[in-house]
Parts: C-alpha cells; structure tokens; sequence
C-alpha cells in the first residue's frame, strides 16, 4: 500500500531556531515530491523535487530528496512566528493524472 | 504560478438539500482537475479525480452518486454534495494541473460546507 509518512506530527520551537522537517515515502511510480504550507485555507506550494541530492532553496526554507532511502526533509532556518502551519509532504505518483498521496503533516508552531 | 479559485468559500445548507462547489482554473487550462476533503487536523483525502469530458475517477469508499462531479471545461469543474447530510460537513479542496513538469498540482483555497 502507498503511503507517506511525516514526521514529527507537531513541533513547537522559539523565533530563530532551525527546524527540520521530515518525510519518507513508499509509493509506487514515484514521480515527484512536494512540500506545501497549510495555514487556515488551501495549501501553498513550496517545493516539488524529483532528483536526489539537488537542494532546493526559498529564502529561509530549504528541502532536499534521497530516493535511495525514499525520505525528503524541509529545513526552515531563523524561524518566525510566521512560519506557525502545517507543513504537509505529497507524492505524485504518476500515471496520466498525476495522482498525489499526501502525509498527515506536521503541526510547526512559532513561539515569540 | 499557476491561480485556482473556488466559489463559495464557505457554505451553510439545511439537511436533504444539494450544494454545488465550483473550482476554476483561471491562467491556465486544466486538463485534470482532483476534489479533496479535510476533517479538523487531518490531512487532505483525495475524494475523485476529473479529466475535462469524462467521467469522474473515485477513490475508494467515496459515493459517485452522493458527490456528482462535472468537469466540463479545460477550466471548470463542480462539485455537487447531493442530499447533504450533517457528516458531509467539511473543508472541500479543488486543485488543478495542466501539462506542467511532474504533474504539480495548484490549489483552490477552499469551501466550508456546514450541514445542518
């Protein structure tokens, strides 16, 4: 059975520090992975990766993707109280549709 | 990137009457449009997924005849909650893609359905 699994599930830190966030996958006919920011509507995306080792960079946040272990993580450095969401972690696991398969998410919570 | 709109963001009906939710790509053509619902901190559950002029794909244990999609055009699709019932209340979520790189999906910003 596909699925994706994040890790943790909520996560509370202080303005400035380094957060990482983590995602592990077993999907069949992987295609891609995507990082999406959910705070109280629609997620926003953030990343789509589909290589291994190629770091992608925005600002603050950054991700990177192992295929060979099947994991993904997202880093957000210097955070702010801003960055309080639910970070959630998808697989796109191909065929015409481009079917995606999301994580639970992990609850970020920002402290002052 | 890419812009996808929904209408109404939030929604309160009576219990036995149909709502309809509508999602719309508005910069690009969607060839395929996905529905999702989301309970409170849950994370999203594909509920179908549509291709401009066919029929509609259902996951498993979601009713085709309870939720009615039309994917009518390259930038329009519907969704029809039929005799809503209170346990239909929830946070429906269209997203689009076109032929972008890796399938990447655009989200609406969602509908609120309350039943009472």
């Amino acid at each position: 059975e596909d699925k994706v699994v994040q890790s943790p599930l909520s996560l509370v830190v202080h303005e400035g520090d380094t957060v990482t966030l983590n995602c592990s996958y077993e999907v069949t006919n992987f295609r891609s992975l995507l990082w999406y920011k959910q705070e109280k509507k629609a997620p926003t995306f953030l990343f789509m990766l589909t290589s291994s080792g190629i770091e992608k960079k925005s600002g603050r946040l950054s991700s990177i993707l192992d295929k060979k272990e099947l994991f993904s993580i997202l880093n957000i450095t210097a955070t702010q109280t801003g960055d309080s969401a639910v970070y959630l972690c998808a697989v796109n696991y191909g065929g015409s549709q481009g079917n995606l398969i999301f994580g639970k998410g992990t609850k970020l919570s920002v402290k002052p | 990137g890419a812009v996808v709109s929904q209408h109404p963001s939030w929604v309160i009906c009576k219990s036995g009457t149909s709502v309809k939710i509508e999602c719309r790509s508005l910069d690009f053509q969607a060839t395929t449009m996905f529905w999702y619902r989301q309970f409170p901190k849950q994370s999203l559950m594909l509920m179908a997924t549509s291709n401009e002029g066919s029929k509609a794909t259902y996951e498993q244990g979601v009713e085709k005849d309870k939720f009615l999609i039309n994917h009518a055009s390259l930038t329009l699709s519907t969704l029809t909650v039929t005799s809503a019932h209170p346990e239909d209340s929830s946070f429906y979520i269209c997203s689009a893609s076109g032929n972008q790189p890796g399938y990447e999906q655009y989200f609406g910003p969602g509908t609120r359905l309350t039943v009472t």
